[in-house]
């Protein structure tokens, strides 16, 4: 099982372009979410899903958009990149329906806009 | 916002001392309280979770202990090795809830260094 899989790895965009960030997890969770870190601002959550078809908003989620087709993918789309926008971002699932707090992480995607 | 402060920023532990992060947190509706531990290169991972109804949970050489009245609650390594060098955060949720209020809220994270 590869568990939680970002690509792509590493990214650097120029300001105003667009790009998807993948997520794609082989655990059959139901729950999806993505979070950007930064020094010294932690892990914030940026949008959530419960399932295909459910998204919702989490602290940060202005600039970016998500779908939820299937269980398996959980895209993050970047439409036009600022450099407030340059951070790490991981991808995180949970068993169920519900964040119970055990989540399982990606490995990260590091953005980079100038 | 920041509702869970975490302290210090940094820790530098020689191999065999006790390594203490701390947390504070502000909304008293939190009632789980994990912590992650996160290898450069790597994604955060579950270290150990702890409920309001008890004071201390112990895996191993980790233990979080845990102040309701104060709204705090800490991470002890003991006999710290080379191997728990990571950053370590702290979170909070509410699990009673549903939609935002249920989503773990993070700590800024503590990078630790263990000296061999």
């Amino acid at each position: 099982n590869a568990g939680v899989t970002q690509t792509p790895k590493f990214q650097v965009l120029k300001t105003g372009q667009s790009m998807t960030l993948q997520c794609a997890q082989d655990m059959n969770h139901e729950y999806m979410s993505w979070y950007r870190q930064d020094p010294g601002m932690g892990l914030r959550l940026i949008h959530y899903s419960v399932g295909a078809g459910i998204t919702d908003q989490g602290e940060v989620p202005n600039g970016y958009n998500v779908s939820r087709s299937t269980t398996e993918d959980f895209p993050l789309r970047l439409l036009s990149a600022a450099p407030s926008q340059t951070s790490v971002y991981f991808c995180a699932t949970c068993r169920g329906t519900v964040n119970t707090g055990e989540l399982f992480f990606g490995e990260g995607s590091r953005l980079t806009v100038l | 916002q920041q509702q869970v402060k975490q302290s210090p920023q940094s820790l530098i532990v020689q191999k065999g001392g006790i390594s203490i992060i701390n947390c504070a947190y502000e909304n008293t509706a939190f009632d789980y309280f994990p912590w992650y531990q996160q290898f450069p290169g790597k994604g955060p991972a579950l270290l150990i979770a702890i409920r309001p109804d008890v004071s201390e949970k112990k895996e191993g050489r980790f233990t979080i202990s845990f102040n309701k009245s104060a709204k705090q609650f800490s991470l002890h390594i003991m006999d710290s090795q080379p191997g728990d060098s990571a950053t370590y955060f702290c979170a909070a949720s509410n699990l009673r809830s549903s939609g935002s209020a249920r989503q773990l809220t993070f700590g800024s994270g503590t990078q630790l260094t263990v000296l061999p």
